[in-house]
């Protein structure tokens, strides 16, 4: 119940595209809802995050989706350029215990 | 220039000896955590501390130990009792463990043969 399932494992779109990244989750105690992104050799970092009293949010070219009854969020990436290919993980969190769960990862490269 | 710096990027080990990764800090932030990255899996965490000379097991914890006697630096041994240790590890920042953004270092790569 406290995992996070994150699909595809793998992603390959052509620049300009709208590569989608979807997570579902069982805990419905979970409350916060972030999106890292990882570049090859570095630590994740921060990229949006939702909580479960709206249904979407966005910052610039990246859009969250989150859909409560079916558990599941999604990222989008609007006119997706090479420089997004990255590592992209889902997490959640609870506010009665601060650990996030990790999703497994998405790798996603944007072709030129 | 605030962050977190991991040292070193790459790490060499043979199997049976102990190794410190080093994570330091100089954002301020109260809460420190370390986790291990393995290909396609996400990040698992091994540690946390919550304020200084205070630290709680994470799920993965067995093999692994910590110290925070500064509030700037958390570091994590490797020892010989930890099955698998070649892996990819993070060093994390938050303000506080109630603060859900979590700032990484760029990682240590330990390979032990």
């Amino acid at each position: 119940q406290q995992q996070v399932k994150q699909s595809p494992q793998s992603l390959i779109v052509q620049k300009g595209g709208i590569p989608i990244i979807n997570c579902a989750y069982e805990n419905t105690a979970f409350d916060y809802f972030p999106w890292y992104q990882q570049f090859p050799g570095k630590g994740p970092a921060l990229l949006i995050a939702i909580r479960p009293d709206v249904s979407e949010k966005k910052e610039g070219r990246f859009t969250i989706s989150f859909n409560k009854s079916a558990k599941q969020f999604s990222l989008h990436i609007m006119d997706s350029q090479p420089g997004d290919s990255a590592t992209y993980f889902c997490a959640a969190s609870m506010d009665s215990n601060y650990q996030l769960i990790w999703g497994a990862g998405t790798k996603l490269i944007i072709k030129p | 220039d605030g962050g977190i710096t991991q040292s070193p990027k790459y790490l060499f080990r043979k199997e049976g000896q102990n190794v410190t990764l080093s994570c330091e800090q100089n954002l301020n932030h109260d809460a420190m955590y370390w986790y291990r990255q393995d290909p396609g899996q996400g990040l698992r965490l091994i540690y946390y501390s919550q304020i200084v000379n205070d630290f709680q097991k994470g799920d993965i914890a067995e093999g692994y130990s910590v110290s925070r006697e500064k509030k700037e630096s958390f570091p994590l041994t490797v020892t010989s009792a930890q099955k698998n240790p070649t892996a990819f590890y993070l060093c994390a920042s938050s303000w506080a463990l109630s603060s859900y953004e979590q700032y990484f270092g760029p990682g240590t790569r330990l390979t032990v043969t």
